[in-house]
């Protein structure tokens, strides 16, 4: 079965930069697809193939992709960003979505 | 825009049954492949099965293969997942979601809990 490896935690202070990883052998050649997920909230796409943002998230939020590693960025930490935050994968092989553990992000 | 609301979740005992829905709301239903997913209280997040626009395919994840039958009515808008020889590890928020592309979810619904318990 396929893998996705998150950090259980991050924290930063706010205005600094969040970087969460999302590792799986050769994850570059996958979409990868991100859900920020508040407190007693259903989660909500922040970012879909890779680094593409849905409408009404902010560009502080942005995404990369390569080799083993996808990377969610969140530039200018704010209160409000402190949530779980998950990574996705569609595998064509196997027909079903597979989640990272998530990550749970605290501000400082 | 896009609403989708479930119901049906409760308290039930293991190895019965139940049948979760979701209404969906603010786009052409059947023109999109809808899932369902779970996460059990303090896990994370664990995709349960999807089906595409016109219900002729469904894959389900290997946890409830067996078990679980996705199901819609384009007529009503509506999706179903019929649950069968519940477990207490099928304990869950249920969520049913809007499928993108065939490879991820874009607008969820609020969830619906699901107890199994004796």
């Amino acid at each position: 079965s396929y893998i996705l490896t998150q950090p259980p935690s991050v924290s930063v202070a706010p205005g600094q930069t969040a970087r969460i990883t999302c590792g799986g052998s050769n994850i570059g050649g996958f979409a990868v697809h991100w859900y920020q997920q508040k407190a007693g909230q259903a989660p909500v796409q922040v970012i879909f193939h890779d680094s593409d943002r849905p409408s009404g998230i902010p560009e502080r939020l942005s995404g990369s992709n390569s080799g083993n590693t996808a990377t969610l960025t969140i530039s200018r930490v704010e209160a409000g960003d402190e949530a779980d935050y998950y990574c996705q994968v569609w595998l064509t092989t196997s027909d079903r979505m597979v989640f990272g553990g998530g990550t749970k992000l605290t501000v400082l | 825009q896009v609403q989708l609301v479930e119901s049906g979740g409760g308290v039930v005992q293991p190895g019965r049954s139940l049948r979760l829905s979701c209404a969906a709301s603010g786009f052409t239903f059947s023109h999109y492949g809808m899932h369902w997913l779970r996460q059990a209280p303090g896990k994370g997040l664990e995709w349960v099965a999807v089906i595409t626009y016109d219900g002729r395919t469904k894959h389900y994840g290997d946890s409830v293969k067996g078990r679980f039958t996705i199901s819609r009515d384009n007529s009503k808008n509506t999706l179903s997942l019929q649950m069968t020889s519940l477990r207490a590890d099928d304990t869950a928020v249920y969520y049913c979601a809007r499928d993108v592309a065939a490879v991820t979810a874009d607008y969820w619904g609020q969830g619906t809990l699901v107890t199994v318990s004796s």
